[in-house]
């Protein structure tokens, strides 16, 4: 198994520019999430999906669009990107929600010029 | 929202000490998990543990839930241990709810 993918690893943007960051799982998790991770804070929640075609927000959603139509994957679309978005991006997925392990991706670090 | 808060922020021990962290949260939670984030950035899940004591290895987490918190020993610590550690709760809900990350303890072991 592979586990949680996230392509890609690094990223240069220009603000206004959109683009979407891709997650894979291959472990039939139900759960899967994303967190952004600025320095000296711990990760905060962008949104999350308790399984195909179903999707929610987290903490700070504002500018960040996600879609699942399928099980294995989890695109983080950004629409229109902007400076305070330079962070690094985790997917994280697991079985059956936040109760059990979860699976991190090894994070996309995006930085928005 | 609850709160959560991690002490010490940063940690310098030499290799072979012990050490504990600690996480504080302001509310009673379902559900509390460490975290490890080593120094090229990859997060590994430690403990699922939202009260009692579990042990792995050299090290262990209790969670007092009344009192509102858990703490991670790390014993005969290794320079592989160093990195930053996450204590994260979920609050209320169901089990497909949110979780809230502390802000993390950075630990350096030296040679």
């Amino acid at each position: 198994n592979a586990g949680v993918t996230q392509t890609p690893k690094f990223q240069v943007l220009k603000t206004g520019q959109s683009m979407t960051l891709q997650c894979a799982q291959d472990m039939n998790h139900e759960y899967m999430s994303w967190y952004r991770q600025d320095p000296g804070m711990g990760l905060r929640l962008i949104h999350y999906s308790v399984g195909a075609g179903i999707t929610d927000q987290g903490e700070v959603p504002n500018g960040y669009n996600v879609s699942r139509s399928t099980t294995e994957d989890f695109p983080l679309r950004l629409l229109s990107a902007a400076p305070s978005q330079t962070s690094v991006y985790f997917c994280a997925s697991s079985l059956r929600g936040v109760d059990q392990p979860q699976h991190f991706g090894d994070g996309t670090r995006l930085s928005i010029l | 929202g609850i709160q959560v808060e991690q002490s010490p922020p940063d940690l310098i021990l030499q290799e072979g000490a012990n050490s504990t962290l600690r996480c504080n949260f302001s509310d009673s939670v379902n559900n509390l998990q460490w975290f490890h984030q080593n120094p090229w950035g990859q997060l590994i899940n430690l403990f699922y543990i939202p009260s009692g004591t579990k042990q792995n290895g050299r090290l262990s987490a209790t969670t007092v839930a009344t009192e509102r918190y858990s703490l991670l020993y790390i014993s005969s610590s290794q320079t592989t241990d160093s990195g930053v550690y996450f204590c994260a709760v979920r609050v209320g809900g169901t089990s497909y709810g949110k979780l809230t990350f502390g802000q993390g303890t950075i630990l350096t072991v030296h040679p």
